[in-house]
């Protein structure tokens, strides 16, 4: 059972343009929701993150929109670059329970093309 | 955020042998975890190192496998025992402080068994 679900698989932008990731989860419990930004050949790295306590979270180019009532979230790259060119993936724990462990999704390819 | 030195960064291993891979964080951290990733595809988690006990193993990965330590809080090995082809993937520590300060991954060590 894939718990949260990413789309689309990959995507396409031109530079300057809106990169938009879409993930919808299924567990209520969640309540911290990260992306992360992977490189070829390099570990995964935490790019933003939010709780279900907000709906927006802004870091420079980068915005999370949190709908807890749809269980949906996104990441929006604003004036996306070249260099924003990596996989991305969303996430989900809960702070409950014994650890915190990350449920990920399958992951989005971003390219921006010059 | 603590940061990870993860070693080896690749190997190529003969089958039926064994590899333990190393994950040592500069700080001191709450939780340990392993993880697999196929290239390009989303990571899943092996299990869960807690320190001074025997490691949670997610369904489907078990200990006679992948054996886990975790002597200390900075410090945590994998074994990939009895290696397969099948075996080849990329292999990812990750730490975390708590969720206020998020996970953090290794570069990862690039598994091929021949």
């Amino acid at each position: 059972q894939q718990q949260v679900k990413q789309s689309p698989q990959s995507l396409i932008v031109q530079k300057g343009g809106i990169s938009i990731i879409n993930c919808a989860y299924e567990n209520t419990a969640f309540d911290y929701f990260p992306w992360y930004q992977q490189f070829p050949g390099k570990g995964p790295a935490l790019l933003i993150a939010i709780r279900p306590d907000v709906s927006e979270k802004k870091e420079g180019r980068f915005t999370i929109s949190f709908n807890k009532s749809a269980k949906q979230f996104s990441l929006h790259i604003m004036d996306s670059q070249p260099g924003d060119s990596a996989t991305y993936f969303c996430a989900a724990s809960r702070s409950g329970g014994s650890n915190y462990k990350l449920t990920f999704g399958k992951g989005t390819l971003l390219t921006v093309n010059p | 955020s603590a940061v990870i030195s993860q070693k080896p960064s690749r190997d190529i291993c003969q089958r039926g042998t064994s590899l333990t891979i190393q994950c040592q964080v500069d700080s001191q951290v709450t939780m340990m975890f392993w993880y697999r990733q196929q290239p390009g595809q989303s990571l899943t988690l092996i299990a869960t190192a807690n320190q001074g006990s025997e490691a949670t193993y997610e369904s489907g990965f078990v200990i006679d496998k992948f054996p886990i330590s975790r002597p200390n809080l900075t410090f945590s090995t994998l074994t990939v025992s009895n290696m397969s082809p099948e075996d080849s993937s990329i292999y990812l520590c990750s730490a975390s402080q708590g969720l206020a300060r998020g996970y953090t991954f290794g570069s990862g060590t690039r598994l091929t068994v021949v």
